[in-house]
């Protein structure tokens, strides 16, 4: 089984701060997405990251995908508290099913 | 996008009873998941199918089985539920890269 470390597991912070969520593994991925999910709610894609070194923005969120493909990064620019949520990372090996990390649970303090 | 559907946001149910947990998509789309969520544990798939009638064990598909008679609905059963299957059930769909997920339903037996 393809192991996905998240870290941190849990991450609260004031509104307005920058902060950085990890996704690590041992396994090269030929795609790696990161997903949000809210309280009661299933899992929301972000974004799918598919070349090595790849950096793709959506508003204040940057991702990036390792060089290697076994890591990736998500970097939030001025939290807002509707950032608040479990975000999770899950990576493919072509056309293999997802693995999913176990996630970061990220409070924004108003 | 796909859009998912799970019958039922909440259910209680007594040990030993049979439950349907019923999905549905509708994208005309092979893929279709069951993912259980626990805290700690992240999201663990319990059964997939990637075409109708077809259907292939996940990671932990003890106590339960599926069915896939029509492509856009693709229901989870629980023979004969027990306490230790209290959980958050996720069915997904996926087109490409990306999981849509329905909005869950969270399971109590008693």
């Amino acid at each position: 089984t393809q192991l996905l470390e998240q870290s941190p597991q849990f991450l609260s912070i004031q509104e307005g701060e920058n902060l950085t969520v990890y996704c690590n593994s041992s396994s090269v991925f030929s795609s790696l997405q990161w997903y949000r999910q809210e309280p009661g709610e299933g899992p929301v894609l972000l974004v799918t990251v598919v070349t090595g070194g790849e950096v793709k923005k959506l508003k204040r969120l940057t991702f990036q995908f390792g060089d290697a493909r076994k890591d990736s990064s998500l970097h939030i620019t001025a939290a807002q508290p509707g950032d608040t949520g479990l975000y999770l990372c899950a990576g493919a090996r072509g056309n293999e099913k997802l693995t999913f990390g176990t996630g970061t649970r990220l409070t924004i303090i108003p | 996008d796909v859009k998912v559907t799970q019958s039922s946001r909440y259910l209680v149910k007594r040990t030993g009873e049979k439950v349907f947990l019923e999905c549905v998509q509708d994208m005309d789309h092979e893929n279709m998941f069951w993912y259980r969520q626990d805290p700690g544990l992240g999201l663990r798939l319990i059964y997939f199918s990637y075409d109708v009638k077809m259907k292939e064990k996940g990671d932990i598909p003890e106590g339960y089985s599926v069915s896939r008679e029509k492509k856009e609905r693709f229901s989870l059963i629980l023979e004969s539920a027990s306490t230790n299957q209290t959980s958050m059930y996720l069915c997904a769909g996926s087109r490409g890269y990306g999981y849509t997920f329905g909005s869950g339903t969270r399971l109590t037996v008693v």
